[in-house]
């Protein structure tokens, strides 16, 4: 068991272009979230998986952002048309059950030019 | 809605203890959770309290009281290596995901 992973973990892209971030959670884990972060915040929270179905997105996320987990496996997070305010750090964390903990991985840095 | 306070900043040395309080409102409660994070790292999980009381691990104890709203982390012998960001997060009865409050920057000096 190697953790959450994420890939990439930067990417520089140019304004209203699309870009699609992947998260490989723990194998065993049922539960996937994606969480956004910005620098000297707390993560936001995106939007949550259980298995393959997406139980709960943010009123946050707006309609050029979409995120699947097709398999109940790994997942995905596409941003169309990104603008600067895009530029964050994009966590995913997954967990087994209802237990008070979740494992992050180590992100993907988007910076929006 | 659901807000969270936590202090912005807290100096202590080395060996000291310190405590960083989380206080929310929220419309509902089911946990509250501590994270712990370096610059440039990922948010680990460090303890858990469902319900009211102390939960310990090692040098961090965890405390909740649901019916002031409050939390803390309590660090002891506070060393080099804890010098972080730590965040308090609480999940409502309505949502299966934590909301995390905006984080306490501990700088522990020598």
């Amino acid at each position: 068991d190697t953790g959450v992973s994420q890939d990439p973990r930067h990417k520089i892209t140019k304004r209203g272009q699309n870009v699609t971030f992947r998260c490989d959670p723990i194998s065993e884990h049922n539960r996937l979230y994606w969480y956004r972060q910005t620098l000297g915040q707390g993560p936001e929270f995106l939007t949550y998986f259980q298995n393959e179905a997406q139980l709960e997105k943010s009123r946050l996320l707006s309609d050029r952002f979409s995120a699947e987990r097709p398999k109940g496996s790994f997942s995905t997070l596409e941003i169309q048309r990104t603008e600067q305010g895009d530029s964050a750090m994009y966590l995913c964390a997954s967990s087994l059950g209802e237990g008070g903990g979740y494992t992050f991985g180590s992100g993907t840095r988007l910076t929006v030019v | 809605g659901q807000s969270l306070e936590q202090p912005s900043e807290v100096t202590a040395v080395e060996g000291a203890i310190v405590q960083i309080n989380c206080t929310y409102q929220t419309s509902g409660f089911y946990g509250l959770s501590w994270y712990q994070q370096h610059d440039g790292g990922a948010p680990t999980f460090l303890s858990y309290n469902g319900l009211d009381g102390l939960e310990e691990t090692g040098r961090f104890s965890s405390f909740l009281s649901r019916s002031d709203s409050y939390g803390y982390l309590l660090l002891q012998e506070l060393q080099m290596k804890d010098s972080a960001s730590y965040f308090c997060a609480v999940r409502d009865n309505y949502g299966q995901n934590f909301v995390f409050g905006p984080g306490t920057r501990l700088s522990v000096l020598p």
